[in-house]
């Protein structure tokens, strides 16, 4: 497609459970990002890909939090044994620059942890 | 420690009337500056962005931003608000990973 696509839309999982969201950036994009926004807050800046090499993972605020782009391409975000605080729109971005800076968003997985 | 301040949680204006949302940051040089919008369970899309040059950058849907070092502002501008810009703005700064303010809420009387 023409943008970020991230699947799924919504998702809810049960606290303990593990999940992983999905994002196809566009195709040819070098720099992959994911952003965590919580609810009434600016998004937050979790991991950095540039191509399959995980460059920046600073910002995942905890080990249950895993993210791979094994080939370069499609991303995966993944988050074990969920709990409440994880509840938010988690955003892919992708860009044909290393580093950014000019990013295009996808429409974010929306995670509600119960 | 790098930072992007909006002053404002929230603002109410007269369609009709004019806006501008401020922005701040706190970076050693000057970075890349964007501003994006954001609609109720929508992504974030750019409106426009300042690299460097001309301190008066035009956006989409008649949007515009004027970047001043000495102020490290880039404040968003428009001259007549319509009902369709009620959203959220998030003003965002790069020099390396984007790093965005904690957004203004815009609401728009009739």
């Amino acid at each position: 497609g023409a943008g970020v696509s991230q699947s799924p839309r919504y998702k809810v999982a049960k606290r303990g459970q593990d999940v992983a969201l999905r994002c196809d950036p566009i195709s040819g994009h070098v720099s992959l990002f994911w952003y965590q926004q919580a609810l009434g807050q600016g998004p937050e800046f979790l991991t950095y890909f540039q191509n399959e090499a995980q460059l920046d993972k600073s910002g995942l605020p905890s080990d249950r939090f895993f993210a791979e782009r094994p080939e370069g391409s499609v991303s995966t975000l993944k988050i074990q044994r969920t709990q409440q605080e994880d509840s938010a729109v988690y955003l892919c971005a992708s860009s044909p620059h290393e580093m950014g800076p000019e990013a295009f968003f996808g429409q974010g997985t929306r995670l509600t942890v119960v | 420690a790098q930072s992007v301040t909006q002053p404002d949680i929230h603002i109410t204006v007269s369609e009709g009337a004019s806006l501008e949302l401020r922005c701040n940051y706190s970076y050693g040089a000057t970075p890349y500056l964007f501003w994006y919008v954001q609609s109720p369970g929508q992504g974030l899309q750019l409106l426009l962005k300042y690299f460097s040059g001309d301190t008066l950058v035009q956006g989409i849907k008649g949007f515009e931003a004027e970047f001043k070092r000495s102020q490290s502002s880039f404040n968003l501008r428009k001259p007549s608000v319509h009902w369709s810009d009620a959203a959220e703005y998030f003003c965002a700064a790069s020099q390396g990973n984007l790093i965005f303010g904690k957004g203004t809420k815009l609401s728009v009387k009739p």
